[in-house]
């Protein structure tokens, strides 16, 4: 099963500063078969980012995706107060599809 | 447009078992796989795994092997998670997610549901 650890565990920043989260694998994630989801309190979670850099539908162009291999990163580049939420980033590259363990965004 | 509507929230006692079944509308059932996802009270995701809605090939998590039962009603468009001999490990939302592609391998979840709570008490 491959492992994806998600760093930091909590981000602190103010609306309009910039977020850089960092999710990496204990194994190789090929083809960037990564995504990036956003979840807020009581809520579902909500596709952002798939294949490492594409966005979903009707995700905004200030989030952005990149990386290869066992190391991925989300950034955002100005963060909007409805931006403060919990960020999960998932590998599909295997069947047994695994999970990070989320890095909270919160209002410093 | 794409729904999954989930079954109420349950209340089981140990040792039970619990069905949830997510009904999916607003495309073809059999296009898209369906991965079933849980969370533990201010935990992280946990995928639980997956089925094919095109041909019930499942893929289970290995924590829950051997508890956990995935099928599908094509005839309903509707997924469900049968998972047994409950502790109050397994207090927690389960969702159920639609997979980019009908083999939820090399998958993305696409659409979720809204989430079903389980809760596992005496």
């Amino acid at each position: 099963e491959i492992v994806l650890t998600q760093f930091p565990g909590t981000l602190s920043l103010s609306p309009g500063e910039r977020a850089t989260l960092s999710c990496r694998a204990s194994q190789s994630v090929s083809s960037s078969y990564l995504a990036w989801y956003q979840q807020k309190p009581g809520q579902a979670p909500r596709l952002l980012m798939y294949g490492a850099s594409g966005r979903a539908a009707g995700i905004p162009d200030r989030f952005s995706g990149s990386g290869s291999g066992t190391d991925f990163t989300l950034t955002i580049s100005r963060l909007e107060p409805e931006d403060f939420a919990v960020y999960y980033c998932q590998q599909y590259h295997s069947s047994s599809l695994t999970f990070g363990g989320g890095t909270k965004v919160e209002i410093k | 447009q794409v729904q999954l509507e989930q079954s109420a929230a349950e209340v089981k006692k140990p040792g039970a078992s619990v069905k949830v079944s997510c009904k999916a509308s607003g495309y073809t059932f059999t296009s898209y796989g369906i991965g079933w996802v849980r969370q533990a009270p201010g935990q992280a995701l946990e995928c639980m795994g997956w089925i094919s809605t095109y041909n019930g090939y499942t893929n289970y998590g290995q924590r829950l092997q051997g508890r956990v039962t995935m099928t599908t009603a094509k005839s309903t468009s509707t997924a469900y998670m049968e998972l047994r001999s409950l502790t109050s490990d397994d207090t927690a939302v389960y969702y159920c997610a639609s997979c980019s592609s009908a083999n939820c391998q090399y998958s993305h979840f696409e659409h979720w549901g809204q989430g079903t709570l389980v809760t596992v008490s005496s």
